[in-house]
């Protein structure tokens, strides 16, 4: 069964530094997400994509990130200079094949785990 | 902008008792309607979702949810706890294809021998 697959599954790095979050969503998926939860919280929204620019972001995603869609099967989160607060779990989502185009289910990685020190 | 409410944070039962969660949405638009289990170390799963038609949804794993517009809820039951179903549950609202999930706070589910 097709799945979305996210690396590093952990990313340990010191603060100030870059990181980048890397995803492969489902391939014939046409929207893309990024969402964060900081450990014993809310699952909460980052970003959409589609269509190769982003469609809504919150307020959580201020300059220090970005999204890319490097060639036909990525989809990147960088953060530019990590703060402690960015620790969290980050979950890439995608969605929009044929089928369940109309239900608005959207498709989770795993995860991945950064640890700002 | 929608926004969903779970009451209780942490539910405790007892292995074979009911499961009974709570989720309450506000939405301008008419919802599409998920519930997504987390297990530990682990990524969210659909367990069952409400778009159109029958308010009683079937997911997987012997849950189901009931979509009632009246009340603006979409509780989720399971007849019968059983070990394999603790875990953290969250209930989402979406109001059209292609938008994002707004999430609920979750609840965190103990299941005691």
């Amino acid at each position: 069964e097709p799945e979305v697959t996210q690396t590093p599954s952990h990313q340990v790095t010191q603060m100030g530094q870059e990181v980048i979050l890397r995803c492969v969503p489902i391939s014939n998926h046409l929207y893309f997400y990024w969402y964060r939860q900081i450990l014993g919280q809310k699952v909460e929204f980052l970003v959409s994509f589609y269509n190769n620019e982003i469609s809504e972001k919150s307020e959580i995603f201020d300059d220090q990130f970005s999204v890319e869609r490097p060639d036909g099967s990525n989809f990147t989160l960088k953060i530019r200079s990590t703060k402690l607060e960015d620790s969290a779990m980050y979950f890439c989502a995608s969605s929009g094949d044929p089928e369940t185009l109309n239900t608005g289910e959207l498709f989770f990685g795993e995860g991945s785990r950064l640890t700002v020190l | 902008a929608q926004s969903v409410t779970q009451l209780g944070s942490h539910v405790s039962v007892s292995e074979g008792a009911l499961v009974l969660l709570r989720c309450n949405y506000s939405s301008s638009v008419p919802p599409y309607l998920f519930w997504y289990v987390q297990y530990p170390n682990q990524g969210l799963q659909l367990l069952l979702k409400y778009t159109t038609g029958a308010t009683l949804v079937k997911g997987i794993n012997g849950f189901e949810a009931e979509f009632k517009k009246s009340e603006t809820s979409f509780h989720l039951t399971k007849p019968s706890a059983h070990m394999s179903d603790a875990a953290e549950y969250f209930c989402a609202v979406s109001v059209t294809a292609g938008n994002k999930l707004t999430f609920g706070g979750g609840t965190r589910v103990l299941v005691k021998p």
